[in-house]
């Protein structure tokens, strides 16, 4: 059975800190892995990954993939309260069409 | 539109009540997705939906659950004679390519269904 463990659970940081979220997979055929904010309710895409050793950036926000050791990271630098959220890792495989999610990392940035 | 748009977004229930959540996906995308979202816990695959047909329907739960989507656009989920554990935020997905080919998809703000 597919499995995305993400690590730590829950963070508590001081805005400006950084953090870096971690989301390790076990999946059959992997074809990428995306990550999501979510507030409240809906997921936000934030970054799709599909090939190894490849940064992505967008802001603050960063994140690799390591397809030898089955792992990505996500950076966030400089945090603000507003990135206070949730962070969903999920892959998808080429053997069923749908993402397997992690359990998530509850980020919180306080004052 | 704009987004996937989810209706309604609470709904209480009676133990034993049935009840229907609507998912209305982005313009032109094809691939249609339901998740289950229990407290504290990611989203999990309920079933997948290519324009009309209903490819993967592998997560729903039992066959109380039951998924449509009859013009390609437009999607359904009901639940029958909802149980407690149905409780939970159901999330729609679309994305504008079939399956599991590279693309995001993008969630609805989902319908946190409480049944008492």
């Amino acid at each position: 059975e597919d499995k995305v463990v993400q690590s730590p659970l829950s963070l508590v940081v001081h805005e400006g800190d950084t953090v870096t979220l971690n989301c390790s997979y076990e999946v059959t055929n992997f074809r990428s892995l995306l990550w999501y904010k979510q507030e409240k309710k809906a997921p936000t895409f934030l970054f799709m990954l599909t090939s190894s050793g490849i940064e992505k950036k967008s802001g603050r926000l960063s994140s690799i993939l390591d397809k030898k050791e089955l792992f990505s990271i996500l950076n966030i630098t400089a945090t603000q309260t507003g990135d206070s959220a949730i962070y969903l890792c999920a892959t998808y495989t080429g053997t069923a069409s749908k993402l397997t999610f992690g359990t998530g990392t509850r980020l919180q940035v306080t004052l | 539109g704009a987004g996937v748009s989810q209706s309604p977004r609470y709904k209480v229930a009676k133990r034993g009540q049935d009840v229907a959540l609507r998912c209305d996906p982005i313009s032109g995308h094809v691939s249609l997705f339901w998740y289950q979202q229990a407290l504290g816990q990611g989203p999990e695959f309920l079933t997948y939906f290519q324009n009309e047909a209903q490819l993967d329907k592998s997560g729903l739960p039992s066959d109380r659950f039951f998924a449509e989507r009859p013009e390609g656009s437009v999607s359904t989920l009901k639940i029958q004679r909802t149980q407690q554990e149905d409780s939970a935020v159901y999330l729609c997905a679309s994305s504008r390519s079939r399956g599991s080919m590279n693309t995001e998809a993008f969630f609805g703000q989902g319908t946190r269904l409480t049944v008492v």
